[in-house]
């Protein structure tokens, strides 16, 4: 069956450096997104993407974000200057109608 | 700001039990989802409601939407140990391409042998 790939599973970085996450969505899927959950909170809408532009983002998404589909297959999202709240796990998720999700990558920003 | 209100939070019950968990909102949703979380996973789709007053059955579970598409309901019986787990509702308020979800915090469900 079709599935969400993320990597790295874990990361950890230290404030102030940049990170990429990387996604890859299911294959026909047309609708990508971004969400993060805090430890112990529920999961947060980042951005959402369609026709290789952003459709919508929260105001979680500010400028140190930024999203990128570089090839047909992967969806990237990158954190330029990395805080420490910025520590969540971080879910991709790809659809046509319903959001199926990756397995997450954990940041830990020191 | 769309809310989704679970309850209850936790849930600890003996296997053999039934149980009920609730997805309440004052939005409306043109759909709305049901996920289970393990820790350290993530969210794995359990089903899809999108017509008011729908009902799914997916073995031991069934999901309900309300008629206003406002609520959600997610019955278990006869619990097993293997249904522990974090249960997530999730809605989408359709319209063009965006299909944000606005999840819930969540129902923790232990079910004990």
């Amino acid at each position: 069956e079709p599935e969400v790939t993320q990597t790295p599973s874990h990361q950890v970085t230290q404030m102030g450096q940049e990170v990429i996450l990387r996604c890859v969505p299911i294959s026909n899927h047309l609708y990508f997104y971004w969400y993060r959950q805090i430890l112990g909170q529920k999961v947060e809408f980042l951005v959402s993407f369609y026709n290789n532009e952003i459709s919508e983002k929260s105001e979680i998404f500010d400028d140190q974000f930024s999203v990128e589909r570089p090839d047909g297959s992967n969806f990237t999202l990158k954190i330029r200057s990395t805080k420490l709240e910025d520590s969540a796990m971080y879910f991709c998720a790809s659809s046509t109608a319903t959001q199926y999700f990756g397995p997450g990558t954990r940041l830990l920003v020191l | 700001t769309q809310l989704l209100e679970q309850s209850p939070q936790f849930l600890s019950i003996q296997e053999g039990e039934n149980l009920t968990v609730y997805c309440n909102s004052s939005s409306v949703f043109s759909s709305l989802q049901w996920y289970r979380q393990e820790p350290g996973e993530g969210p794995v789709l359990l089903v899809t409601v999108v017509t008011g007053g729908e009902v799914k059955k997916l073995k031991r579970l069934t999901f309900q939407f309300g008629d206003a598409r406002k609520d959600s309901s997610l019955h278990i019986t006869a619990a097993q140990p293997g249904d522990t787990g974090l249960y997530l509702c999730a809605g989408d308020m359709g319209g063009g391409s965006n299909y944000k979800l606005t999840f819930g915090k969540g129902t923790l469900l232990t079910v004990n042998p």
